[in-house]
């Protein structure tokens, strides 16, 4: 079963405008979560996380915002550039083994001119 | 700094034969991780190591894989014999202790035949 979801498989935003990727997850134990950003031909890298007791947090254009009581997590990219297409990988921690990482199917952003 | 390096970049073979992927981490990272990644997914948790321990090898196929990292940095992971679902992106991952971001290298995109 899917514990971490991200149900848009793409999305496409103009140069400029806010992207907003979403994630939902199933287990109400997950406590920290990650987005990845994956170019192609290389690895996934680290993009911003938020623990589970925020409810935000910001670095430069990009803002998790995570709602506990829905499941639910979103990126925002704001301004988006075209250097931010990639495909967005949400992550969750796994509450057992804390180092382990439950991904999503992603989201691949296209940021066109 | 140098990044997590993998080898060989791309790897084609015909099922039932051998395969070995080789991984070296960040110096001085003790956490290693074996991700695979089957297309239009996200990276699955293969095997994950502490120094040349394992920690966590629930989801490895161990009837056909096989990793091992010894003197603790570089590790190799073995598939024997290759079936076709096998076909996918093995990523390799490492960090630091007592922090959930991971550093990836490239992976290795194999395909079976």
């Amino acid at each position: 079963d899917q514990q971490v979801k991200q149900n848009s498989p793409s999305l496409s935003v103009q140069e400029g405008r806010i992207s907003i990727l979403n994630c939902d997850y199933t287990n109400s134990m997950f406590d920290y979560f990650l987005w990845y950003k994956k170019y192609p031909a290389e690895g996934p890298t680290f993009l911003i996380s938020i623990s589970s007791i925020k409810d935000k947090n910001e670095d430069g254009r990009f803002t998790v915002f995570l709602n506990k009581s829905a499941k639910h997590l979103s990126l925002h990219i704001v301004p988006s550039q075209p250097g931010d297409s990639a495909v967005y990988f949400c992550a969750a921690s796994d509450p057992y083994n804390t180092d382990k990482l439950i991904f999503g199917t992603g989201t691949r952003l296209q940021v066109f001119p | 700094e140098a990044g997590v390096a993998q080898s060989p970049r791309y790897k084609i073979i015909e099922k039932r034969q051998s395969v070995a992927f080789w991984c070296n981490p960040i110096s001085g990272h003790a956490t290693l991780y074996w991700y695979q990644q089957i297309l239009g997914q996200g990276p699955k948790l293969l095997i994950q190591f502490q120094n040349n321990g394992v920690v966590d090898d629930s989801q490895l196929p161990k009837d056909r894989f096989s990793a091992e990292r010894l003197k603790g940095v570089d590790s190799t992971l073995k598939i024997q014999p290759a079936k076709l679902e096998d076909s996918a992106v093995y990523l390799c991952a490492s960090s630091s202790d007592g922090y959930n971001e991971q550093f990836f290298g490239p992976g290795t995109r194999l395909t079976v035949l």
